[in-house]
């Protein structure tokens, strides 16, 4: 059965830092990862998806790696705004087409 | 496209009542996924169908909750009756290809069973 685990589950950080949120997974079969944003009372937002036959995927400020073989994806915020604060889940699909949730990383970047 | 479109955004009703959620899924999405999120569980996967057919509802908690897909636009899900520990926040979600493409959320039901 696959796990997904998210490590910190809370960070908080002053602005301008650049920072790093984990993802491992206990299955390394997977069709890809996903990293998304929520925002309190809201729903998901996809940020980057990584296919499981690439390394990494950049968009912005935000790079996502993923690495299959260790089970494990970091999801790097260059440069941390206010507006990064929102809480972030990654996720894994393997061959059952399951999206599996990890637990989220809440961030708070405060000015 | 508007995107995913769930209503109600927010239900307060009382044990025992019915609860129907409705989502309608991007035109041209042939997945439809039914998640439920709470503080202590986080994102759980209820059922999902593929080109309007349930292909895996094991997530579905008991037989009180049931879902439907009509059509390629619109999905209910149901809870008949509803108690306390259903309360929660859920999400609809769609994606033209689970393998390859994203999934995209809808911006929940809020509900709150008394």
């Amino acid at each position: 059965k696959q796990e997904v685990t998210q490590i910190p589950a809370a960070l908080s950080v002053p602005e301008g830092e650049n920072l790093v949120l984990n993802c491992s997974f206990t299955d390394s079969a997977i069709y890809n990862l996903q990293w998304f944003r929520q925002d309190p009372g809201k729903g998901l937002t996809s940020l980057l998806l990584i296919q499981s036959s690439q390394r990494e995927q950049t968009s912005g400020r935000l790079n996502a790696s993923l690495d299959k073989s260790s089970g494990r994806s970091t999801l790097y915020i260059a440069a941390s705004q206010p507006g990064d604060s929102a809480t972030y889940l990654c996720a894994v699909i393997s061959n059952t087409d399951k999206l599996i949730f990890g637990t989220g990383t809440r961030l708070q970047v405060f000015p | 496209d508007a995107g995913v479109i769930q209503s109600p955004r927010h239900e307060v009703t009382e044990m025992g009542q019915e609860v129907t959620l409705r989502c309608k899924p991007i035109s041209g999405h042939d997945y439809l996924f039914w998640y439920r999120q709470t503080m202590m569980r986080g994102l759980e996967l209820l059922i999902y169908f593929n080109n309007n057919v349930p292909i895996d509802d094991s997530g579905m908690p008991e037989d009180r909750f049931s879902a439907k897909m009509p059509n390629a636009s619109f999905s209910t899900l149901k809870i008949q009756p509803s108690e306390p520990r259903d309360s929660a926040v859920y999400f609809c979600a769609s994606s033209p290809d689970v393998n390859t493409g994203e999934l995209f959320f809808g911006e929940g039901s809020r509900l709150t069973v008394l």
